[in-house]
């Protein structure tokens, strides 16, 4: 597709189940990212992949959290054992070169009841 | 340790003003200085962006002045225009092997008629 594709939109589930949300980066970026927005707040940087190997994973909030790139394209990010404060927006965002800027994806709005 | 910081959180302009949005960085190691503009349920849109080998660049109405001895840089959107009422995040990123995006948290912008 010509944009970042990302899946579910939206996203309602109950605290404990496990949750999968799914990048699918413009074709050719090497480099990957997610990031988490919660309600009128900033973007916070979750991990990073550059192919499908992840040099920085430093804002994973805990071990709940995973995310999995695999044939340098597609990035699935897992949430295990969902918590109310997981409820929030998740961005991915991809990216050709260094240089070049990184495109967004228009989010998964994930819920936690 | 905040990396980007950015000012102010909020700005109210009228119609044809100037809006000026400012950002301070602390890593002298980042190399490409992008502006990103939010719409409300929208991921955030690539609006324009520099490298520090320049003081100064343009597009359209939105202009980014970069000052690197006092590592700081700014978006000016001349003619301001009910329609660019967003949220504006600037972001840094490093080259080498992680060229991880840090965000500021972003400034909402509002544009009176």
């Amino acid at each position: 597709g010509a944009g970042v594709s990302q899946s579910p939109s939206n996203k309602v589930t109950e605290k404990g189940k496990d949750v999968e949300l799914r990048c699918d980066p413009i074709s050719g970026h090497t480099a990957l990212y997610w990031y988490r927005q919660s309600l009128g707040q900033g973007l916070e940087f979750l991990i990073y992949f550059q192919g499908n190997s992840a040099p920085d994973k430093s804002g994973l909030p805990s071990d709940r959290f995973s995310a999995e790139r695999t044939g340098g394209s597609v990035s699935t990010l897992t949430i295990q054992r969902t918590q109310q404060e997981d409820s929030a927006v998740y961005l991915c965002a991809s990216r050709l070169y260094r240089d070049g800027g990184a495109f967004f994806g228009q989010g998964t709005r994930l819920t936690v009841v | 340790q905040q990396q980007v910081k950015q000012s102010p959180q909020s700005l109210i302009v009228q119609k044809g003003g100037i809006s000026i949005i400012n950002c301070a960085y602390e890593n002298t190691a980042f190399d490409y200085f992008p502006w990103y503009q939010q719409f409300p349920g929208k991921g955030p849109a690539l609006l324009i962006a520099i490298r520090p080998d320049v003081s100064e660049k343009k597009e359209g109405r939105f202009t980014i002045s970069f000052n690197k001895s006092a590592k700081q840089f700014s978006l000016h959107i001349m003619d301001s225009q009910p329609g660019d009422s967003a949220t504006y995040f600037c972001a840094a990123s490093i080259g080498g092997s992680n060229y991880k995006l840090t965000f500021g948290k972003g400034t909402l912008l509002t544009v009176n008629p």
